[in-house]
């Protein structure tokens, strides 16, 4: 099974600052790695796909780079709204797996 | 709109059995695959188990292989998960999530809002 990890586990940060995470795969995803964002009480949200493809309605202060093993989640600008838990998740092998998630707090 | 609306979660004792559901509505249910998720309380989230849109071809968590079957009935729009003999470590909030297409990507572009399942004695 392909681990994720993901750092750091909690980020504080302030409305307006980038915010700069990261998710490390034990073995090559290609670019087959998505993230999601989930706040308290709500589904997971699908972010960004395939590493760098942002999904449908997702502002463009969110991007995503990598491939390979290391992945980057970039939050340009950070609105109230992004403080949350953000997940990674890799779908180049079954089984499907998730990282442990990072906080994003005030 | 894409609505997914899970249900059938509770109490169960270990050893027990218990059936979820997953009725859709907004897409044509039989052109995408499904997946159910899980989070336990406090958790990150654990890819549990994926059918494709045929309901041909399944795939499983070896966490659960043996224990939970997934299907579906594409006339219906309903997902189910039977899940059998349960434990203690299957207490989570199970989603179910759709697919990006008929084949089972993995790519899951919406969620329902969760159904939580509790096994305790």
């Amino acid at each position: 099974e392909i681990v994720l990890t993901q750092s750091p586990a909690t980020l504080s940060l302030s409305p307006g600052e980038r915010a700069t995470l990261y998710c490390r795969a034990s073995q090559p995803v290609n670019i087959f790695l998505a993230w999601y964002q989930q706040k308290p009480g709500q589904s997971p949200r699908l972010l960004i796909y395939d590493a760098s493809s942002r999904a449908a309605d997702i502002p463009g202060r969110f991007s995503g780079s990598g491939s390979g093993t290391d992945f980057t989640l970039t939050i340009s600008s950070l609105e109230p709204e992004d403080f949350a838990v953000y997940y990674c998740e890799q779908r180049n092998a079954w089984p499907l797996t998730f990282g442990g998630g990072t906080k994003v707090e005030i | 709109e894409v609505q997914l609306l899970e249900s059938g979660g509770g109490f169960k004792q270990p050893g027990e059995s218990l059936n979820l559901s997953c009725a859709v509505s907004g897409f044509t249910f039989d052109n995408y695959a499904m997946s159910w998720v899980r989070q336990a309380p406090g958790k990150g989230l654990d890819w549990v188990a994926a059918l494709g849109g045929s309901g041909k071809t399944a795939h499983y968590a070896d966490s659960v292989k043996g224990r939970f079957v997934v299907s579906r009935d594409n006339s219906k729009n309903i997902l189910y998960l039977e899940m059998k003999n349960v434990r203690a470590e299957d207490t989570a909030v199970y989603y179910c999530a759709k697919d990006g297409g008929s084949l089972s990507s993995g790519l899951f572009h919406q969620w329902g809002q969760g159904t939580l399942v509790t096994v305790s004695s």
